[in-house]
């Protein structure tokens, strides 16, 4: 069964603190994506990786094949990072396939 | 990166009324939009695939009469929401795929729909 598991379901961080959200994927995927939902529901997507790292300001996704799993890092947290944190993965090798998406990171940054 | 849209970002409508969502990518040309339904604190469902120019694939349980997409041309996709009712009020959220090889993948920001 292609399965994605996200950990942790809750995160609470103070701001300035590094956080890190997982994703843990059960078979062979040909992309992951990480998504960024706000509190009034637009998505932002933030990253499609397939292999390596990927770095957009203070944002970091790293992605290792071997081990079927992903991290999204956030540096320097702030409370505007509160959100809810997806990750999306295309089972399989070509693009034809869908999208099978984690429970989602419930992040909330204090000042 | 690329933009896609979504129209209305919110709408009220009475039960019995029909309702229409546009999804636009506005910057890159989309040969396949998914239509998503999100309900409060659940992860997005997938309803529907719709290619350009042809008809829509519904995932099982979705109901096609019900919810019509139409896929007119590279860069819109609708949902008609038919006959709404109070239980169809939820969160719908298109996607576009982009992309030589078709592997990336962009959101629109959703529309909540409210059906009274």
């Amino acid at each position: 069964k292609n399965e994605v598991e996200q950990s942790p379901q809750n995160l609470t961080a103070q701001e300035g603190e590094f956080i890190t959200i997982n994703c843990s994927y059960s078979v062979g995927i040909s992309a992951l994506h990480w998504l960024q939902q706000h509190p009034g529901g637009g998505i932002v997507s933030l990253f499609m990786l397939s292999s390596g790292k990927k770095k957009h300001g203070r944002l970091i996704a790293t992605i290792n094949i071997q081990e079927k799993h992903s991290s999204l890092h956030i540096t320097a947290s702030h409370p505007r990072d509160s959100a809810v944190y997806i990750c999306a993965v295309r089972f399989g090798k070509t693009s034809g396939s869908r999208l099978t998406f984690g429970e989602g990171t419930q992040l909330t940054v204090n000042p | 990166g690329a933009v896609v849209s979504q129209h209305p970002s919110w709408v009220i409508c009475k039960s019995g009324t029909s309702v229409k969502i546009e999804c636009r990518s506005l910057d890159f040309q989309a040969t396949t939009m998914f239509w998503y339904r999100q309900f409060p604190k659940q992860s997005l469902m997938l309803m529907a695939t719709s290619n350009e120019g042809s008809k829509a694939t519904y995932e099982q349980g979705v109901e096609k009469d019900k919810f019509l997409i139409n896929h007119a041309s590279l860069t819109l996709s609708t949902l008609t929401v038919t006959s709404a009712h109070p239980e169809d009020s939820s969160f719908y959220i298109c996607s576009a795929r982009a992309g030589e090889d078709g592997f990336e993948q962009y959101f629109g920001p959703g529309t909540r729909l409210t059906v009274t």
